[in-house]
């Protein structure tokens, strides 16, 4: 079965850290672009990182950048969140989603087919 | 920066009726880049619709998407007790690299 599993959420004071895991198993990790994505309580889905299959490519909002640190490691089937700096509008559920997409053979063309699993997510609580 | 308006923001319809979302781009977005995601309370989202027309594995045909350039539109034919959810537009490739709509809301009437 193809799964994400989130773990590494809690409360944290703000200017705190924490760091978040996400395990991946039923499918070739390694081959897979992977988005972590929040949602805070009552509001919509809000894009964080991404991070290419090889994490040659690492991408940030900029509500983030500077303070997230999106890696993986493809040997053991994960990805994680670095988050230094923790303000409480960092306050939501963090899913990590995968990407099943890819360039073509010219490196030239993106093939996109948008976040096809999802975890069912960790609850950052950011408060004092 | 893109962004990317839904309406409305809430559809009251009963059962067996059609929906019609409504998905606008500030600025142009490539149709092989929209998505849409369902999302149900207490749920992770759910893909329905990739490239603005393509139905994800396992997604009935009664969901269907369409548009290009600013204009996109999830249609849901006929409404079934599970369709009642949150559903989010999404683009991929302008600054910033993703971007989701603010969600439209399909409540049962």
């Amino acid at each position: 079965e193809v799964q994400l599993v989130e773990s590494g959420g809690g409360l944290v004071k703000p200017g705190g850290s924490l760091r978040l895991s996400c395990a991946a198993s039923g499918f070739t990790f390694s081959s897979y672009s992977m988005n972590w994505v929040r949602q805070a309580p009552g509001k919509g889905l809000e894009w964080v990182s991404s991070i290419s299959s090889s994490s040659s490519y690492i991408y940030y909002a900029d509500s983030v950048k500077g303070r997230f640190t999106i890696s993986r490691d493809n040997a053991k089937n994960s990805l994680y969140l670095q988050m230094n700096s923790l303000r409480a509008e960092d306050t939501a559920v963090y899913y990590c989603a995968r990407e099943p997409s890819y360039y073509d053979s010219s490196g030239s063309y993106y093939y996109y087919y948008g976040m096809d699993v999802w975890g069912q997510g960790t609850t950052v609580t950011v408060s004092s | 920066e893109i962004v990317l308006t839904q309406s409305p923001g809430t559809l009251s319809l009963s059962p067996g009726e059609r929906a019609t979302l409504s998905c606008r781009a500030s600025q142009s977005v490539s149709s092989s880049y929209l998505a849409w995601y369902q999302q149900k309370p207490g749920q992770a989202p759910r893909l329905l619709i990739y490239g603005a027309s393509s139905r994800a594995t396992g997604i009935p045909d009664r969901f269907s998407g369409s548009g290009s350039g600013t204009d996109f539109t999830l249609t849901i034919s006929r409404l079934e007790p599970e369709d009642f959810a949150v559903y989010y537009c999404q683009q991929y490739g302008s600054s910033p690299l993703v971007t989701f709509g603010g969600g439209t809301k399909v409540e049962i009437k």
